[in-house]
């Protein structure tokens, strides 16, 4: 299994500039969430989903949207870059044991800048 | 509203200290997840543990333990006799409310470990 992967691993943006940060996932798991990770700030929920065809907003979803037509993918659009998106973006993928959740399997992160 | 503290910003110690990471975690769930991550500096996430608030005893594998008390919320992660390779940031974790597969993070911990 290659786990979860996100392309591409950098990004350099000019504000205002549109793009798409790839995930996929081949664990069949049913959650799937972005995140972004700023210094000091931990890791903050952009947006998430609990399956296909289904998507929500997590803490910091201004400037972003997502979909989710498959089980494997859940791609992060950025809709007009602003440098206040210069951040470390991670997917996670996630599955349900009985009543709860199992652990959280990240990506290797995209690194954006936003000039 | 739920949250999770990690009051300490940066720990420094020599090789073959003992090191406790403290992490704090408010909910009003009394079923929830609880997780530590590890974030070295190649930058990718490493799932160390996950706790169901149920179950309370301690957990210790090799040089790593977790103490879990509901009784003060807290969640504390312990590295004996540290190395070098410890050094990272770590993460604590709660699960958020319902299945939904989020979690919410603390603000990180970042650990030195000089030789």
């Amino acid at each position: 299994n290659a786990g979860v992967t996100q392309t591409p691993k950098f990004q350099v943006l000019k504000t205002g500039q549109s793009m798409t940060l790839q995930c996929a996932q081949d664990m069949n798991h049913e959650y799937m969430s972005w995140y972004r990770q700023d210094p000091g700030m931990g890791l903050r929920l952009i947006h998430y989903s609990v399956g296909a065809g289904i998507t929500d907003q997590g803490e910091v979803p201004n400037g972003y949207n997502v979909s989710r037509s498959t089980t494997e993918d859940f791609p992060l659009r950025l809709l007009s870059a602003a440098p206040s998106q210069t951040s470390v973006y991670f997917c996670a993928s996630s599955y349900q044991i009985g009543q709860g959740i199992g652990e959280q399997y990240f990506g290797p992160g995209t690194r954006l800048t936003v000039t | 509203a739920q949250k999770v503290t990690q009051a300490q910003t940066e720990i420094s110690v020599v090789e073959k200290e003992d090191v406790t990471l403290d992490c704090v975690y408010e909910t009003r769930d009394t079923t929830y997840y609880l997780f530590w991550y590890k974030q070295p500096p190649s930058g990718e996430l490493v799932f160390l543990i996950r706790r169901n608030s149920f179950d309370e005893q301690n957990e210790i594998s090799g040089r790593y333990s977790w103490n879990f008390q509901k009784s003060t919320s807290s969640f504390n992660f312990t590295i004996t006799a540290s190395q070098v390779v410890d050094s990272a940031v770590y993460f604590c974790a709660l699960s958020d409310r319902g299945n939904t597969g989020k979690l919410i993070f603390g603000q990180g911990t970042t650990l030195q470990v000089k030789p």
